[in-house]
């Protein structure tokens, strides 16, 4: 089994839809964290939590929000979603420097 | 937003050849610069990192080279191999637990 778990794999809503992306990880990690992938962006980061009680906003955060229900969930929600934030997700987990990613969900906003 | 950008975007070669991605970044608090490995359909994966008290890192067939002065470090693949092919990303933070900044990637080919 995956070390990162993420949840759907692939998903195509309409705009306006309200849209949860979740992630489990089972390596015990504190931190977490949420990126967006583009081609010729890179990876550019959402959100980040550092334990249960820490929630941190990244580089993208507008239109965006987290949950951090437990060490090993973390899960990212577009409260109403629009095409430009069709894009690959990934989330990871993070130990002393290592980031460890999910295989991403792919989002697709019609 | 402290930024690290990566060149080139795209980059084909022949196998055996020696692909060089090449990053540079502003922030001179950083002190930790891993590169990230993506195989398509897949998250990335650590491949290599180096801290900026030395100037050079090898791993197998996998080179870092970092220039400190010029705030400058690059990835050179020795004997490239068709598998090689992936998107590499690089990456940069503050110190090794915190938030990593990300290059925007390199897709890399190699033919056979």
């Amino acid at each position: 089994d995956a070390d990162v778990t993420q949840t759907p794999r692939n998903r195509i809503t309409k705009t306006g839809k309200r849209i949860m992306l979740e992630c489990s990880q089972t390596k015990g990690h504190d931190r977490m964290y949420w990126y967006r992938q583009d081609p010729g962006l890179g990876l550019r980061l959402i959100y980040y939590s550092f334990d249960v009680k820490d929630i941190n906003k990244g580089e993208i955060s507008d239109g965006y929000s987290v949950s951090r229900q437990a060490q090993a969930k973390f899960s990212l929600s577009l409260e109403s979603a629009i095409p430009n934030q069709t894009a690959l997700y990934f989330c990871a987990s993070q130990n002393t420097g290592e980031l460890f990613f999910g295989e991403g969900s792919r989002l697709t906003v019609l | 937003q402290q930024q690290v950008k990566q060149s080139p975007q795209s980059l084909i070669v022949q196998k055996g050849g020696i692909p060089i991605i090449n990053c540079a970044y502003e922030n001179t608090a950083f002190d930790y610069f891993p590169w990230y490995q993506q195989f398509p359909g897949k998250g990335p994966a650590l491949l290599i990192a180096i801290r900026p008290d030395v100037s050079e890192k090898k791993e197998g067939r996998f080179t870092i080279s970092f220039n400190k002065s010029a705030k400058q470090f690059s990835l050179h693949i020795m004997d490239s191999q068709p598998g090689d092919s992936a998107t590499y990303f690089c990456a940069a933070s503050i110190t090794s637990g915190s938030r990593l900044t990300f290059g925007e990637g390199t897709q890399l080919t190699v033919n056979p």
